[in-house]
């Protein structure tokens, strides 16, 4: 158990729907990255926070969109959804961004099926 | 920019025999190297991680790797396989934002 929660486990719904993905960082961290994960192009980052704010922005859709909350929870909001973006969502967190090595401990992640 | 590229999408070993995953990076900086595992069903899991400290790195469940600049490589061994490494191993590099790029991933089957 990394310590990283993510809700819910699952979730299926159909093209033109908007979702949206809940994580709980670990306690103490204050860096919540977003990543997905298809079968066409592996694990891909999305977006990362740092304690409120937007740090680095990867190969994330503008029909997608995510904040972090004052409490360090983060909401990955999906919207205008297509068969494509089905795929496994994962959020993972660190205690900060400056040190490259630092450490991402990964939740396990929401399955999303959109039909 | 920083990427990984995994050798090897499937690798299948005998219970006990050597496991070796392959993984190469490509980085215009001195990189930052991880092996995550993921199980089936669940998230990953850091195996080990490179950091310049030292270039022969221990990670978890007996794994390690060796950094080799010259080789442009991380590979990922275990001396014997347990039927528990079946998973899905990933080499990640840290990009300039601390965003983990990883490879393609290689799935370890272990035959008993």
């Amino acid at each position: 158990d990394s310590g990283v929660t993510q809700t819910p486990k699952h979730l299926i719904t159909a093209t033109g729907q908007r979702v949206t993905l809940r994580c709980s960082p670990r306690s103490g961290d204050l860096s919540v990255y977003w990543y997905q994960q298809s079968l066409d192009q592996g694990l891909q980052f999305l977006i990362q926070y740092y304690n409120g704010e937007e740090r680095a922005k990867g190969n994330i859709l503008e029909r997608f969109s995510a904040q972090q909350f004052p409490d360090l929870h983060s909401e990955l909001n999906l919207s205008s959804l297509e068969l494509g973006d089905s795929a496994l969502y994962f959020c993972a967190s660190s205690v900060g961004y400056r040190e490259p090595a630092e450490t991402q401990y990964f939740g396990p992640g929401t399955r999303l099926l959109v039909l | 920019a920083q990427s990984v590229t995994q050798l090897g999408s499937h690798v299948s070993v005998s219970e006990g025999a050597l496991v070796l995953l392959r993984c190469n990076y490509s980085s215009s900086v001195p990189p930052y190297l991880f092996w995550y595992v993921q199980y089936p069903n669940q998230g990953l899991q850091l195996l080990l991680k490179y950091t310049s400290a030292a270039t022969l790195v221990k990670g978890i469940n007996g794994f390690e790797a060796e950094f080799k600049k010259s080789e442009t490589s991380f590979h990922l061994t275990k001396p014997s396989a347990h039927m528990s490494d079946a998973a899905e191993y990933f080499c990640a590099v840290s990009g300039n934002n601390n965003d983990m790029r990883f490879g393609a991933g290689t799935r370890l089957t272990v035959k008993p």
